[in-house]
């Protein structure tokens, strides 16, 4: 089945460092989200992106759908520290197919 | 609510017994999805609900599994004869539109088989 890669699983970096996190397929996507969980609540969308070549900021986050359909990429500049969480990729194949989700990469953030 | 509601929150249940999970959507969403979420692992679909009807139940692991919804709201994913591999967060997000929108997730049920 359709399945997203990202890694690695968890990232450690200093207050105000900027970061960037990837997510890879071997299959093709035509919708991207990137959401973020904190602990012990639901994912929340931070991101959605429909186009391929798409670039979008929300904020202190800019994610990208990659030309080729098959990876995307989230920065967070700046980070403080309740960017702590994990984030996970999402993509969709269709426009009713479901969203499969990454594994996630948790970030920490010492401040 | 203004958001997913899902309960119970907690549930510890020995292996063997059925349980039973609910989800209230936003109202006025007619997708829901249920997607399960292992220690370290990403959210694995289950089940997609489009009105009452499943389209997409590709995800149940086993018929022990099994999911409705009744009314265009209130879903209930039922479990049963429980092994110690479905612990989990099982967690339930509904969208307004049909297919791919924009997911909003409850806080899920933690299941704990002993």
């Amino acid at each position: 089945g359709q399945q997203l890669n990202q890694s690695p699983q968890s990232m450690f970096i200093q207050e105000g460092e900027d970061v960037s996190m990837n997510c890879t397929s071997s299959s093709i996507f035509n919708t991207w989200l990137w959401y973020k969980q904190d602990p012990g609540e639901g994912p929340v969308l931070l991101i959605a992106l429909y186009k391929a070549g798409e670039l979008t900021s929300n904020g202190r986050l800019t994610a990208q759908f990659g030309i080729t359909r098959k990876d995307s990429f989230l920065n967070i500049s700046a980070s403080i520290p309740s960017d702590v969480g994990i984030y996970f990729c999402a993509g969709a194949s269709g426009a009713n197919s479901k969203l499969t989700f990454g594994k996630g990469i948790t970030l920490s953030v010492r401040p | 609510g203004a958001g997913v509601s899902q309960s119970p929150s907690n549930k510890v249940t020995e292996k063997g017994k059925d349980v039973e999970l609910r989800c209230d959507p936003i109202s006025g969403h007619t997708a829901l999805y249920w997607y399960r979420q292992s220690l370290g692992q990403g959210l694995e679909f289950l089940i997609y609900f489009q009105g009452n009807s499943a389209p997409d139940k590709s995800g149940l692991p086993s018929d022990r599994f099994s999911a409705e919804r009744t009314g265009g709201s209130v879903s209930t994913l039922t479990i049963q004869r429980t092994q110690q591999e479905d612990s989990a967060v099982y967690l339930c997000a509904s969208s307004f539109t049909k297919g791919i929108g924009e997911l909003f997730f409850g806080e899920g049920s933690r299941l704990t088989v002993l």
